[in-house]
């Protein structure tokens, strides 16, 4: 079993409507956790992080964190076509920690 | 601010040789880690310094080392370079050690390919 897992996709979503990408991880001790926004060619950037349960909101994007789901998620609102990418999601074992493990990514198309 | 600076941007080596690739974080982040990207296995970490010292090492072999200077800026180094070493390294930078801040920021990579 991979340590974060993702969805590959290609994930194709209209303009306008909202994205949701998931995430999931195996170690429960996984503290923080992340979303990085890459584009083709391009090093990753990142987007949002989370480090409690519930939700995070930032502008357009919201991340939602179920540590007892081990489970973590990014929408996407209003998607815009500048949004295709992939995204990659990363978490940390522990605070301190600076070992980020990632999934492989799941590749967003916005259709205008 | 500027950010995360990695040079050179791209190189090419032959089977065999050695690289030095070098990383300058953030002004006023402590903490350097190192990543290769591959299409095969993704972002893979490969180690970390903070404050000179190496805090944490990923599943690599002996050929890859690195090293942190007083300044924080850090350097990577591959020796006998095998085609597999394709890649992009990445490098990231953190503002120092502890809870709840843990956001790491990459620099825009340095592209290696082995002929």
């Amino acid at each position: 079993q991979k340590e974060v897992e993702q969805n590959s996709g290609p994930l194709s979503v209209p303009e306008g409507a909202i994205a949701s990408l998931n995430c999931t991880y195996s170690d429960r001790g996984s503290q923080s956790f992340f979303w990085y926004r890459q584009y083709s060619g391009k090093s990753p950037e990142l987007i949002m992080f989370i480090y409690s349960n519930g939700d995070k909101e930032d502008g357009r994007f919201t991340a939602q964190l179920n540590k007892a789901s081990q489970y973590v998620s990014l929408l996407i609102r209003d998607s815009q076509p500048s949004d295709s990418a992939t995204y990659l999601c990363a978490v940390t074992t522990n605070f301190g920690n600076e070992k980020l493990t990632f999934g492989t990514g799941t590749r967003l198309t916005i259709i205008p | 601010k500027a950010g995360v600076t990695q040079t050179p941007r791209y190189l090419i080596k032959t089977r065999g040789q050695q690289v030095t690739l070098s990383c300058s974080p953030i002004s006023g982040h402590r903490s350097v880690s190192w990543y290769q990207q591959t299409p095969g296995q993704g972002l893979q970490f490969l180690f970390e310094y903070f404050s000179e010292t190496q805090r944490n090492k990923g599943n690599f072999p002996g050929r890859f080392s690195g090293r942190q200077f007083s300044n924080s800026r850090s350097e990577m180094n591959v020796s006998t370079l095998e085609l597999g070493d394709s890649a992009l390294y990445l490098c990231a930078s953190r503002r120092n050690s502890g809870a709840g801040d843990n956001e790491q920021f990459f620099g825009p990579g340095t592209r290696l390919t082995v002929l």
